[in-house]
């Protein structure tokens, strides 16, 4: 089966840089997504890592290390409105008829900036 | 382009009663998946469907069952509910639900079991 660990909770200031941390255990490994889910609102995409490195999208970058089954989403000059909670999730080879792929979600990191 | 719509948006049922959620996915998605969001146990997959055909499974027992109709909608059945299935069940859609496609999900359906 597929297992992912990364902090239950994370708290940081506003401006600051904040990094979520994700390892994983899995086999068929395809890649690793993040994911973010404000109260009462639905998860919303914001990377998907396939090969290692980093990957940038304006104050978000994500990395992955496939050697070391681990990955880690940057969180940079953090708003209020980057409070919430976000989720790793690996891809990785798994279907009824032997192929396909499903997403496996990590129990998530609730973010909180404060002033 | 309207997003994913899920129906009803709250749901109050008691033990032993079954349970049909509605899943209208984005126009010219094919791939719908099913989620159960419980307090700190995250995401947890139930299934998807990829042209009317059940693609993947997740670890929940025979009681959770889906379909997908022709035009990509999906519904998703509960039957003999149990306390334990109060969650919130999220909905999912992407293209062809291929390596590196985003998901797009719902808002949910918050089911209480009473």
């Amino acid at each position: 089966g597929q297992s992912l660990e990364q902090p239950s909770e994370v708290t940081a200031v506003e401006g600051a840089i904040v990094q979520i941390n994700c390892t994983y255990q899995t086999s068929g490994f395809y890649g690793l997504s993040w994911y973010q889910q404000h109260d009462g609102g639905a998860p919303t995409f914001l990377s998907y890592n396939a090969l290692d490195g980093l990957e940038e999208t304006g104050r978000f970058s994500s990395f992955l290390s496939r050697s070391d089954s681990y990955g880690y989403l940057l969180l940079q000059e953090l708003q209020m409105k980057d409070s919430a909670s976000y989720f790793c999730a690996v891809r990785a080879r798994g279907g009824l008829t032997g192929g396909g792929n499903k997403l496996t979600f990590g129990t998530g990191t609730q973010l909180k900036v404060e002033l | 382009k309207a997003g994913v719509t899920q129906t009803p948006r709250y749901l109050i049922k008691t033990r032993g009663q079954q349970v049909t959620l509605s899943c209208s996915p984005i126009s010219g998605h094919r791939s719908v998946s099913w989620y159960q969001q419980t307090p700190g146990q995250g995401l947890q997959f139930l299934f998807e469907y990829f042209s009317e055909t059940q693609r993947n499974k997740g670890n929940f027992p025979g009681r959770f069952s889906g379909r997908q109709f022709s035009n990509s909608r999906s519904e998703m059945n509960v039957s003999t509910l149990e306390l334990g299935d109060s969650a919130l069940y999220l909905c999912a859609s992407s293209f062809r639900g291929n390596l590196g496609e985003k998901l797009f999900f719902g808002s949910g359906t918050q089911l209480s079991v009473l």
